[in-house]
């Protein structure tokens, strides 16, 4: 069965500082993973997607992931994190057959001048 | 563009009671799905669809239904209400499945 593993439940970082967060999957075929981010009261936004290619994917607002297929990973990388960026981060693998899409339990940010 | 639009904001229902939230979306989309979002659980889904008059049940269907009669609106009942459906309720669409998607604002449940 798919699955998505996001292992840090919490995350504070100060501001300016570098951010990882983590995420592995658990799915077959080549996955096709994506990362949202959710404001607090607010739905969720796309940050990047991975379908196949470069492993090393660019998003919005500074954001880049790298997709490791040996690991079943694909953590979400900041170098310098903005006070705007606390919210709470959801990983997610959309399947090749059945069109659903399974998000992790996600990981919430705080961030600290 | 309005986006994806969810009716109401805020529900409270008592147990047994039925009630349906409203999606809708004009922006063409053909595929619409419903979550709900659990503290710890992150995001579930409970049904989504491809395009008019196609639905089909996604991780957590028990105590739901839903229909697909436009491709604009995407209405989630609920068939009798429990507490264990005591949740926010995130509708989203996308031009297809795997493009992006885009979410409502939610709707806030409580069963009482």
């Amino acid at each position: 069965a798919q699955s998505v593993t996001q292992p840090d439940i919490h995350i504070t970082v100060s501001e300016g500082a570098s951010l990882e967060l983590r995420c592995n999957y658990s799915y077959g075929a080549t996955p096709y993973l994506f990362w949202y981010v959710q404001s607090p009261g607010q739905g969720l936004q796309l940050l990047l997607k991975y379908f196949s290619g470069d492993t090393l994917v660019q998003g919005i607002k500074g954001f880049e992931a790298e997709f490791k297929r040996s690991q079943s990973s694909f953590n979400l990388r900041k170098p310098s994190v903005h006070w705007s960026d606390a919210a709470e981060y959801f990983c997610a693998v959309g399947t090749h057959t059945g069109n659903q899409f399974y998000f992790g339990t996600g990981t919430s940010l705080t961030v600290i001048p | 563009n309005a986006g994806v639009t969810q009716t109401p904001k805020f529900q409270v229902l008592k147990t047994g009671q039925s009630m349906t939230l409203q999606c809708a979306q004009d922006m063409n989309h053909e595929y619409m799905s419903w979550y709900r979002q659990d503290p710890g659980m992150g995001l579930r889904l409970i049904h989504y669809s491809v395009g008019a008059g196609i639905t089909d049940q996604g991780e957590v269907p028990n105590g739901y239904n839903v229909s697909r009669s436009t491709t604009e609106d995407f209405p989630l009942r609920l068939l009798s209400a429990a507490p264990s459906q005591t949740s926010v309720y995130f509708c989203a669409s996308s031009y297809r499945f795997l493009e992006t998607q885009y979410f409502g604002p939610g709707t806030r449940l409580l069963v009482l």
